[in-house]
């Protein structure tokens, strides 16, 4: 959606290097993640946040540390970026849906390639 | 962790060909959801399943969540080249996180 979005969109950068990969949202939700995407493996989540205090590891958090500066910001770091971060990295978005999972609203991603 | 495995990994179809992806796990779901991703594009919900048994209808793209609650599938009959793209489920065992599966990608021949 128009309403996350997602910069820079592509990032070629070299091991070693710190890099920043930023999403903002005007959608009003709470909530909001990273993803990376690797050809046959899907979609693995590398950190969440419910709230402007809220933090939480995923699934592949190792390397990675974010920020959530605002509701509307959410910030994925790589303080030493290796090779094998090369991926898609998606941010998503969600609110609050009572008894059922959220639906998740994804940014158009960035490609990052580290050399 | 919780995973959630997907198959097949590809599928090509003749356009008109109906196409099935199937996604399973070992643990009981709270529920599921199937997201399509375009081409170079970004993954867009398409929809929930949350009752076992549930069967919910999108035209030509039916989606079905096992009894047992343990697996799920989309069915789209008569494929289209608009329906080209990635396929994932993704599971929630009760925590507010989904696990994706690996999804299947739809390849339609004119």
């Amino acid at each position: 959606d128009a309403d996350v979005t997602q910069t820079p969109r592509n990032r070629i950068t070299k091991t070693g290097k710190r890099i920043m990969l930023e999403c903002s949202q005007t959608k009003g939700h709470d909530r909001m993640y990273w993803y990376r995407q690797d050809p046959g493996l899907g979609l693995r989540l590398i950190y969440y946040s419910f709230d402007v205090k809220d933090i939480n590891k995923g699934e592949i958090s190792d390397g990675y540390s974010v920020s959530r500066q605002a509701q509307a910001k959410f910030s994925l770091s790589l303080e030493s970026a290796i090779p094998n971060q090369t991926a898609l990295y998606f941010c998503a978005t969600s609110f609050a849906q009572g008894a059922s999972t959220d639906t998740q609203y994804f940014g158009p991603g960035t490609r990052l390639t580290v050399l | 962790g919780q995973q959630v495995m997907q198959i097949p990994q590809y599928q090509h179809v003749q356009e008109g060909e109906d196409f099935t992806t199937y996604c399973n796990s070992s643990t009981t779901l709270s529920n599921i959801q199937w997201y399509k991703q375009r081409p170079g594009g970004h993954p867009v919900f398409l929809i929930q399943l949350v009752k076992s048994g549930e069967v919910k209808k999108q035209k030509r793209l039916t989606f079905q969540f096992g009894e047992a609650k343990k697996n799920s599938s989309l069915h789209i009959t008569a494929t289209q080249t608009t329906d080209v793209g990635t396929y994932f489920c993704a599971a929630s065992a009760g925590a507010n996180n989904l696990f994706f599966g690996t999804g299947t990608r739809l390849t339609v021949i004119p």
